[in-house]
């Protein structure tokens, strides 16, 4: 269980063009989905959390009117890189968490990753 | 300092050994304790999860958390070529699931 997907896996792109990437939450709801940016040898970094059908909260230094982030529904949320430029190609990668239970804090799961390159 | 620190390795170990990993933490406040494995050019996968103190079992793998020392370990047991990756602890304070990540540290199984 807990299968998060994340197309595409690897976008090759010319400078200007924006480009969009999905998650979706395959067996569960997520109710907080994550945005992440990971560069070569390096840890996450976390861009915005977004929760179902409210804006998405952004880091510190990250370009809100740059990488739009839409959460409409429990299962899906797509991050848009407006205009992108050399310097956005990295490894972009979504996670999504389901509810917590009176029982149970959740955990993150996951995509595969989207493999950005800006020529 | 960094919040969570943990040793980049690379770590080096021969089939069949135990592989030992930690990190450190500076916030008190941090309350679930996570280990990923992460392999090139994908996500991480969860494998660890625990809140609080204690001991955590599963198949080859065993999750200590201390949280008198600031102190988290993972350990694998009969280590196999498959499990070379880049593991990344990551902890955070509240449900609401902030992660802090460790700088993740890669292991290298040897046959």
């Amino acid at each position: 269980g807990a299968v998060v997907s994340q197309h595409p896996s690897r976008v090759i792109c010319k400078s200007g063009t924006s480009v969009k990437i999905e998650c979706r939450s395959l067996d569960f709801q997520a109710t907080t989905m994550f945005w992440y940016r990971q560069f070569p040898k390096k840890s996450l970094m976390l861009m915005a959390t977004s929760n179902e059908g409210s804006k998405a909260t952004y880091e510190q230094g990250v370009e809100k009117d740059k990488f739009l982030i839409n959460h409409a529904s429990l299962t899906l949320s797509t991050l848009t890189v407006t205009s992108a430029h050399p310097e956005d190609s990295s490894f972009y990668i979504c996670s999504a968490r389901e509810m917590d239970t009176v029982y149970s804090n959740q955990p993150q799961h996951f995509g595969d990753g989207t493999r950005l390159s800006i020529l | 300092q960094k919040e969570v620190e943990q040793d980049p390795g690379p770590l080096s170990v021969p089939e069949g050994a135990i592989v030992s990993l930690n990190c450190t933490y500076s916030n008190s406040a941090f309350q679930y304790f996570m280990w990923y494995r992460q392999y090139s050019r994908k996500g991480p996968e969860l494998l660890m999860y625990t809140y609080s103190s204690g001991n955590k079992e599963d198949g080859r793998f065993t999750a200590q958390v201390d949280k008198s020392s600031k102190y988290i370990s993972l350990f694998i047991r009969d280590s196999q070529p498959s499990d070379s990756a880049t593991y990344l602890c990551a902890m955070t304070t509240d449900s609401w699931g902030k992660l802090q990540f460790g700088a993740g540290t890669q292991v290298v199984v040897t046959p």
